[in-house]
């Protein structure tokens, strides 16, 4: 087991385009969450989803964000018409069934620039 | 509103040289403190979960309290591998989910050969 994936690590890209992040959570995970981090700062819940469903979201999520997680395996988190904002590492964690709802494993990230 | 706030911002110690970075936090009911290590770059990483006051947990030359206000992560002889972010979270009290931790900015970690 390789630990959580998270493609692309780095995407540049011009405001007002759209961009999709990826994550591949460990597999006998069934909670995934994914989290933003700007410079200097802690990082911040964005959502969170057991299995398939998506049951928790944060009020950072505006209707520009999208996440999804078809069959309860990787996940997705996109970003419409992009802001300068929104430039951060977005980081994506999973844990397993049953485990320290506080022990998360993250992967390491994916820096999103926008121009 | 939970807060966790983190001090100092930056501590650089010589090989050696004992310290303590501090977590303070303001919930109405601690439900669970969590510590991380973060590396440039990098995701952060699990360290310790601490539940009630006067718990406490060792990691090699980390070791981490709680009490009913803050929590201090010791570090004792640190190595240069040691440098790093730490991170401090909680869990949201009151009705808040047991899902959405709240970190605080971090202590940037340098440890000087």
């Amino acid at each position: 087991d390789t630990g959580v994936s998270q493609d692309p690590r780095h995407k540049i890209t011009k405001r007002g385009q759209n961009v999709t992040f990826r994550c591949d959570p460990i597999s006998e995970h069934n909670r995934l969450y994914w989290y933003r981090q700007t410079l200097g700062q802690g990082p911040e819940f964005l959502t969170y989803f057991q299995n398939e469903a998506q049951l928790e979201k944060s009020r950072l999520l505006s209707d520009r964000f999208s996440a999804e997680r078809p069959k309860g395996s990787f996940s997705t988190l996109e970003i419409q018409r992009t802001e300068q904002g929104d430039s951060a590492m977005y980081l994506c964690a999973s844990s397993p069934r049953g485990g320290n709802t506080g022990e998360l494993f993250f992967g390491e990230g994916s820096r999103l620039t926008v121009l | 509103e939970d807060q966790v706030t983190q001090s100092p911002e930056a501590l650089r110690l010589q090989e050696g040289e004992s310290s303590s970075l501090n977590c303070s936090y303001t919930v109405s009911g601690l439900r669970g403190l969590f510590w991380y290590r973060q590396d440039p770059g990098k995701g952060p990483e699990f360290l310790f979960t601490l539940y009630s006051a006067g718990e406490e947990k060792e990691k090699e030359r980390l070791k981490a309290t709680l009490t009913k206000k803050e929590s201090f992560l010791h570090i004792t002889a640190p190595k240069p591998e040691d440098s790093a972010t730490y991170l401090c979270a909680v869990y949201p009290s009151g009705g808040g989910s047991a899902r959405q931790l709240t970190f605080g900015s971090g202590t940037q970690l340098t440890v000087l050969p």
